[in-house]
């Protein structure tokens, strides 16, 4: 089954504390990236990346990493979490190409930070 | 900046049509017109895209305007379980990757 796999799926940590959350997808997509959604905002891009070992930054990279070694993994670093991290996060992917960007999304990773 | 308007919230009654509209009208000749929902705080699901001719699929019908500055997506009989935020995206290779979703239209539909 096609999907994309976020991990952990709900989260409470503490200041400071480094966090990564997983994201994985077995469909051979080129395209993943990470969105945080906050009430009243939607949903706001917090990095991208176009390939293995490319990645850029969205709208609201302040505060997070991310690494792209295999296709396959896409995963969000938080190295000192602080309490306006605490929201609710998707990863997605997609094939590249101009008419392929139907994206699939995780389930979501809903992350306290206290 | 979103690079597409949609109203806030909209109401619909069960079994009619619902129209959901969206205004693109910085739309690049390339770009792509993408629409998702969310049901409640569940990952977006993707329902139609179309670059200038009218799509239909099982879910959703897409109707672009001739100049490509606004669309509609048609759920042609709605039920309680099309409630959800509906997401409307311009994206094509001059993106490079950047997506801005905006906050979208919450439909209601009532019984």
């Amino acid at each position: 089954e096609a999907q994309v796999t976020q991990n952990p799926r709900y989260l409470i940590t503490v200041t400071g504390k480094k966090l990564t959350v997983t994201c994985s997808q077995n469909m051979n997509h080129e395209y993943m990236s990470w969105y945080r959604q906050d009430p009243g905002l939607g949903l706001r891009q917090i990095y991208y990346s176009m390939n293995v070992e490319v990645t850029d930054k969205g709208d609201v990279p302040e505060g997070y990493k991310v690494s792209r070694k295999e296709k396959r993994n896409f995963p969000l670093i938080l190295e000192s979490p602080s309490p306006n991290q605490t929201s609710l996060y998707f990863c997605a992917s997609s094939r590249a190409g101009v008419d392929t960007g139907e994206l699939f999304f995780g389930e979501g990773s809903r992350l306290t930070v206290l | 900046d979103a690079k597409t308007t949609q109203p806030p919230s909209m109401d619909c009654a069960e079994g009619r049509a619902a129209n959901l509209p969206c205004n693109h009208s910085t739309i690049s000749g390339n770009e792509y017109v993408y629409w998702y929902r969310q049901i409640h705080s569940q990952g977006p699901q993707y329902i139609i895209h179309g670059l200038k001719n009218n799509e239909t699929n099982e879910m959703a019908s897409l109707i672009i305007t001739e100049d490509r500055k606004s669309s509609t997506l048609i759920l042609p009989h709605a039920t309680l379980r099309d409630t959800a935020v509906y997401y409307c995206i311009s994206w094509g290779s001059s993106n490079t990757g950047k997506l801005i979703f905006g906050q979208g239209t919450t439909l209601q539909v009532k019984p």
